[in-house]
């Protein structure tokens, strides 16, 4: 069945490097979305890429969309303690009755030392 | 605040007992996704409802059923519970109808401890 990989599972840096994570589909996504999930928290929705090859940027996160729509990234530049969290990407798997569940990858979890 | 309330937001029981978990959405959202995440692991999505109706299964044990309500609201009822249900249960919703896949609105979850 379709999955969504996410690597590396956890990542450490210190305060000011930067950070990125990556995404891969084993099918082609319609499109991705991606989600922060504070310590404790719940997961909250960041971004949503649909087109070949986009690239977005929110501040210091800048996110891309693969030419081929099956991978994805999310790099953060200059981290900051309030960067601390899990990144879910996620896409949807099309059934039968024409339904887009949304399947998360296992997420990278960041822990930024200051 | 994501507009998603989830009740109860801790429960302990034991094993073999069946639990209720709820979920109101936000207002004017007719989708209901219901995800398992277990100790540091992604989340598991296990079900949506549509305007009342089962729109897609994912890996839901036979053990655990779901429904949405007239009103929209939706339960999670997990029966014969075992240690390995232990697990934070993310309700979420969405504006569109199931094949947007728009953005998802989570719930803070529900905490399910099974001694």
């Amino acid at each position: 069945g379709q999955q969504v990989m996410q690597i590396p599972q956890y990542q450490h840096v210190q305060e000011g490097e930067d950070f990125t994570t990556y995404c891969n589909s084993s099918t082609t996504l319609s499109n991705i979305q991606w989600y922060k999930q504070r310590p404790g928290g719940h997961p909250v929705f960041l971004i949503q890429l649909v087109k070949s090859g986009e690239v977005k940027k929110q501040k210091r996160l800048t996110f891309q969309f693969g030419e081929a729509k099956k991978n994805s990234s999310l790099h953060i530049t200059a981290t900051q303690t309030t960067d601390v969290g899990t990144y879910f990407c996620a896409g949807p798997l099309w059934g039968s009755s024409n339904t887009g569940k949304l399947i998360f990858g296992q997420g990278t979890t960041l822990q930024v030392k200051p | 605040d994501s507009g998603v309330t989830q009740t109860p937001k801790h429960l302990i029981t034991a094993t073999g007992q069946r639990v209720t978990l709820r979920c109101s959405p936000r207002s004017g959202d007719l989708s209901v996704y219901w995800y398992q995440q277990s100790l540091d692991q992604g989340l598991q999505f296990l079900i949506q409802y549509y305007n009342g109706e089962e729109r897609a299964k994912g890996n839901i044990l036979e053990r655990f059923s779901a429904q949405q309500f007239p009103d929209l609201h939706s339960e999670l009822n997990l029966s014969s519970l075992e240690l390995g249900d232990s697990a934070l249960y993310f309700c979420a919703s969405s504006v569109g109808d199931p094949r947007s896949t728009g953005e998802l609105f989570f719930g803070e979850g529900s905490r399910l401890t099974v001694l």
